[in-house]
Parts: structure tokens; C-alpha cells; sequence
């Protein structure tokens, strides 16, 4: 059965204090790795999409990797408006999404 | 832009009530999905429409129907609400093998008592 595991569950950081999130999964025939933000009270809002091992796609102070087994979200010089809850899903061969259950990322001024 | 709207916001039912959560999107996407968010699990499916006219059970449909009443409405019903339909509810479109993803609405509180 597809899995997506997210770790940790909560991270609190300082400004500037860079960091990552880490995105397990297991999926029969990945079709993409999707990445989103959730603002308290909102809905999920679209960051990136990688498709292969080795692929990075980056915004602002946001880089997302991928490799075979897990993604990563990294974070360089956060701001307190980078806090939120940060969701990976993944999307199989057969079509099927799959989404983890978030890391929620606090940034103190 | 409007993208996806959700109507209503925030709702409170008393067990066996029923109630439709209504959904509409205005980006002429074909697929539409609702999922329900609970505190510890990620996004759950509970039906999904490919196109207009077709509907499918996702992971969690017991207690729920939907009607997709045209391409860009798609109405989530529960006909005996139970506390354990307490959560919150987000419906979603996108295009066939979109890269963009999938667009949300900003999603429905509901609590049943």
C-alpha cells in the first residue's frame, strides 16, 4: 500500500535558523511528489511538483529535493511568515494521491 | 480569481441530520475531489469525479454521497451525520496529470453533536 510519512510533526525555529522537513514514502510507480502549504483555517495551496530522483525545484527561501525513497523541503533564513503546515503527497502510476500528515513548521521572530 | 469556492464555511448538525456541502470551481478543470482533514492524519479521499458525469469512491466514502451536478460543481451530501463525520472537509480540482497540482477550497468546519 502507498505510504507518505512526514517528520518531524512539529519544528519550531528561529528566524534565520535554516532547516529541513523530510517526506518518506512508498509508492507502486511514482508520478510525482507534490509539495503544498496550509495556513491555519485554509486549504492546502500548491508549491512545487518533482517528478525524478535528483530533480530540485526552488522559491524564495524554499528548495524542495527529491531521491528514490524521500523528499526533502528545505528552508534557508526562514521569516515568521513561513510558518505554517507543510504537506507532501504523492501520486501514483495508477493516478491515486496519497498525502502525508504535514510538518508544522513554527518561526519565531 | 475565485478558484475553488466552499459553501458553507462552519456548520454544527445534531446526529442524524443531513446536510450538502457545496463546491464549485471556476478554472474549467475536469477533476474534482473531496477530502476530509483530521487532527494526525493527512488528507483523506472520500469520493472523486475524473470528469462530468462520473463519480468514484475514494478511501473513506461510508456515510457520504456526491453529485457532480455539471463540470464545475460538485456537491458532497451526508444524508445521517454521526460524530465521527466530525472534521474538515476540502474540496479540490485539477486537470488530468496536472503538474500545477490541485487547487483547494479554504474548507468546511463541521462538528456534529
Amino acid at each position: 500500500e502507498d505510504q507518505v510519512t512526514q517528520s518531524p510533526e512539529a519544528l519550531r525555529l528561529q528566524e534565520g535558523e535554516s532547516s529541513s522537513l523530510n517526506c518518506s514514502y512508498t509508492v507502486s510507480g511514482l508520478r510525482g511528489l507534490f509539495w503544498y502549504r496550509q495556513d491555519p483555517g485554509k486549504g492546502p495551496e500548491f508549491l512545487f511538483t518533482l517528478y525524478s530522483a535528483g530533480e530540485e525545484k526552488e522559491k524564495e527561501r524554499l528548495k524542495a529535493t527529491l531521491t528514490k525513497k524521500e523528499s526533502f523541503l528545505h528552508i534557508t533564513a526562514p521569516k515568521p511568515e513561513d510558518s505554517a503546515t507543510y504537506l507532501c503527497a504523492v501520486q501514483a502510476a495508477n493516478n491515486d494521491m496519497r498525502f502525508g500528515a504535514g510538518t508544522r513548521l513554527t518561526v519565531k521572530p | 480569481n475565485a478558484g475553488v469556492t466552499q459553501t458553507p464555511k462552519f456548520q454544527v448538525l445534531k446526529t442524524g441530520q443531513s446536510m450538502t456541502l457545496q463546491c464549485a470551481q471556476d478554472m474549467n478543470h475536469n477533476s474534482m475531489y473531496w477530502y476530509r482533514q483530521d487532527p494526525g492524519m493527512g488528507l483523506r479521499l472520500i469520493y472523486y469525479s475524473a470528469s462530468e458525469g462520473t463519480t468514484d469512491k475514494g478511501e473513506v466514502p461510508n456515510g457520504y454521497n456526491v453529485s457532480r451536478l455539471n463540470k464545475r460543481e460538485f456537491s458532497l451530501r451526508l444524508e445521517s451525520a454521526a460524530p465521527s463525520q466530525t472534521s474538515v472537509y476540502f474540496c479540490a480540482s485539477s486537470e488530468e496529470y496536472s503538474r500545477a497540482g490541485y487547487t483547494f477550497g479554504s474548507g468546511t468546519r463541521l462538528t456534529v453533536v
